[in-house]
């Protein structure tokens, strides 16, 4: 099945600094999201984008399709930004979503 | 619109005996997926349907864990009997069921085995 790798897997931030997240994948995908978990264990999502660019307020995403992976930015971080942050992926020929492993971040005051 | 819901959000039980998770989707939301999370881990998928049903559950193991969507709209997920690796988080996820439709989380229901 695909892999999806994600880096760093930890990271640690001064509030107020920006930070770039990855997430690279083995095959061609048709869904990508990113999610951040926060503290309490709720999935939320942050971005729909398979391919492209998004932005909302502080953050933004990044898709290169044909290159096999995304980014994820954060702009002056926040502690209320911890948490860990995931990709998820369907490559076209398979109907499971996959998860990579996580980037955890914490942000101190 | 209300949100994906999940129950219990906790449940402690001993090893052997049995378990039951429920999850109400979105409504109007065709997929429901199941994901077990270990701690440290991303999610898992378990088992996906598309209506009442089943897509793909080539990640349940089988001789334990069963679920069932009976009437296309709620979920419930079973554990028996549960073994010590099974404490995780158990996930509950819908979607609109085309596959370029991105995934709505519940909660989660947190699981110890003792």
């Amino acid at each position: 099945g695909i892999q999806v790798e994600q880096s760093p897997p930890d990271l640690i931030l001064q509030e107020g600094a920006n930070s770039t997240l990855r997430c690279n994948f083995s095959d061609s995908v048709n869904n990508l999201q990113w999610f951040h978990q926060n503290p309490w264990g709720q999935l939320i999502n942050l971005f729909y984008i398979p391919s492209g660019t998004k932005q909302n307020g502080r953050l933004s995403a990044t898709t290169v399709a044909t290159e096999r992976y995304s980014l994820l930015y954060i702009s002056s971080s926040q502690t209320t930004d911890s948490g860990v942050y995931f990709c998820a992926v369907r490559s076209g020929g398979s109907y499971i979503p996959t998860f990579g492993r996580g980037t955890s971040l914490i942000v101190h005051p | 619109e209300a949100g994906v819901a999940q129950s219990p959000r906790y449940k402690i039980i001993e090893k052997r005996q049995s378990v039951a998770f429920w999850c109400n989707p979105i409504s109007g939301h065709a997929t429901l997926y199941w994901y077990q999370q270990i701690l440290g881990q991303g999610p898992k998928l378990l088992i996906q349907f598309q209506n009442n049903g089943v897509v793909d559950d080539s990640q349940l193991p089988k001789d334990r864990f069963s679920a069932e969507r009976l009437k296309g709209v709620d979920s419930t997920l079973k554990i028996q009997p549960a073994k010590l690796e099974d404490s995780a988080v158990y996930l509950c996820a819908s979607s609109t069921g085309q596959y370029n439709q991105p995934q709505h989380f519940g909660d989660g229901t947190r699981l110890s085995i003792l």
